[in-house]
């Protein structure tokens, strides 16, 4: 069966840094691409990030260019979002997605990331 | 930026009756490869999204047939013939085609 299971949310200040993982089995994760999405409180979903399946293409939603970034390590089977520069407008939770037809088709149960002072 | 309007936001529906939530694009989201990359995901409370369609209309694996969806171009839809209670939730289309991906605000559907 497929899973997702990310990690590393948290409580962070404005200005901070946070690194989100996501393990990933049940699947070819070296042939999949991957991507990061978030919900916000009492808001919609919102894409954050996709990537290649070899972590050389990479594509990010505006407002966090610049100062999260994704990363892979396959031998691992796993992904990473690091998040630098965390605004109140970062908290959410975030959920790692395996991509198929430029959308995921499975998600894992999500990581909260709180920007509080 | 492609902006996707869905409506109603809100879809207050009855046991076994039909339901629809429409989702329209600014602008169009045929790819170059010649396939339109919409899909629709369903978020229960509580839970992760799920995705029931993706490429318009094509359901994704143990997603009941009573989901459907259809559209071309701009203007897309999706359909739940008899809704059932297990079908509350947030459901969102998303568009793929265009970078950065985006969804739709989020349609609410509630058991009247």
């Amino acid at each position: 069966d497929v899973q997702l299971v990310e990690s590393g949310g948290g409580l962070v200040q404005p200005g901070g840094s946070l690194r989100l993982s996501c393990a990933a089995s049940g699947f070819t994760f070296s042939l999949s691409w991957m991507s990061w999405v978030r919900r916000a409180p009492g808001r919609g979903l919102e894409w954050v990030a996709t990537f290649s399946e070899d972590g050389s293409d990479k594509f990010y939603m505006d407002s966090v260019k610049g100062r999260f970034s994704v990363s892979r390590d396959n031998a691992k089977s796993s992904m990473y979002l690091q998040m630098n520069s965390l605004r109140a407008e970062d908290t959410a939770v975030y959920y790692c997605g395996k991509n198929t037809f430029h959308g995921a088709d499975f998600w894992g149960r999500g990581t909260p990331v709180t920007v509080s002072s | 930026d492609v902006v996707l309007t869905q409506s109603p936001l809100s879809l207050p529906v009855t046991l076994g009756q039909p339901a629809s939530i429409s989702c329209r694009s600014s602008q169009s989201l045929v790819h170059n490869d010649g396939n339109t990359y919409l899909s629709w995901f369903q978020q229960r409370p509580g839970q992760s999204p799920r995705r029931l369609i993706y490429k318009v209309s094509n359901r994704d694996s143990g997603v009941p047939d009573r989901f459907s969806g259809s559209g071309s171009g701009t203007d897309f839809t999706l359909k739940i013939s008899r809704v059932e209670a297990d079908d509350v939730g947030v459901y969102y289309c998303m568009q793929g085609t265009h970078w950065q991906w985006t969804f739709g605000q989020g349609t609410k559907v509630e058991i009247k």
